[in-house]
């Protein structure tokens, strides 16, 4: 285990639900993040979180919504998606916000899938 | 376009042999990543490796950087079943004035599939 736990692994939504994705980390780290990993694709870097405060978002669409209530707890709330957003969405976290000289340490993901 | 690319795109080798994966990036970095992904699972960190590093080593796993050629390279010796996974490098990339964009860029990846 690397100390990321996600939740749930796997999800299936029509495109007007309403889902959320849960990432929690147990390694005392400052920064977590959400990247998206699509078949053929290399790893997109969705959003930055540094002690809570969003320090990036990387051109995401606004169905996508994270939240940060705590250094150790990260959300990823769905609204409207659309069926090329079905992807392995993967959660990490590392200890300081700027992985220069950081490792990233990511969970199993959520493979979601958009009807 | 990316930043990281990986060569080859596909490596299958039989146990025991030497897989050798590439990665090449176009801009001035200040470190060098190599994770490793199973199947449907999140990426796990192997090496890191500094600008100013030209090899390390981690048990079975050789990483060389040439920063002149904007080129890495990881080696995983004796292969084994285990060691089938997807292997992606990544890069903190940096602008002319050498401060870096802070944050890691991926490559698409090499799949290595070692037989038993």
């Amino acid at each position: 285990e690397t100390g990321v736990t996600q939740t749930p692994r796997h999800l299936v939504m029509g495109m007007t639900n309403k889902k959320s994705l849960k990432c929690e980390q147990h390694l005392g780290h400052n920064a977590m993040y959400w990247y998206k990993q699509s078949a053929k694709k290399p790893l997109e870097l969705m959003f930055v979180y540094n002690f809570k405060e969003q320090t990036e978002n990387n051109s995401v669409p606004s169905r996508f919504s994270p939240e940060c209530p705590n250094s150790s707890h990260l959300f990823l709330h769905l609204h409207t998606l659309q069926p090329e957003d079905s992807a392995l969405y993967l959660c990490a976290s590392s200890q300081g916000w700027t992985p220069i000289n950081e490792k990233l340490f990511f969970g199993s993901g959520t493979q979601l899938s958009v009807l | 376009s990316q930043q990281g690319e990986e060569d080859p795109q596909a490596l299958s080798i039989q146990e025991g042999e030497n897989a050798t994966m590439n990665c090449s990036y176009k801009t001035s970095i200040n470190n060098l990543q190599w994770y490793r992904q199973n199947s449907g699972r999140g990426l796990v960190h192997l090496i890191l490796i500094r600008s100013n590093e030209r090899e390390k080593h981690s048990g079975r796993l050789r990483v060389t950087l040439d920063t002149s050629k904007k080129s890495s390279s990881l080696l995983i010796t004796a292969s084994r079943a285990a060691d089938t996974a997807s292997y992606f490098c990544a890069t903190d990339a940096r602008n002319a004035g050498g401060t870096s964009y802070g944050k890691l860029t991926f490559g698409q990846g090499t799949i290595l599939t070692v037989h038993p």
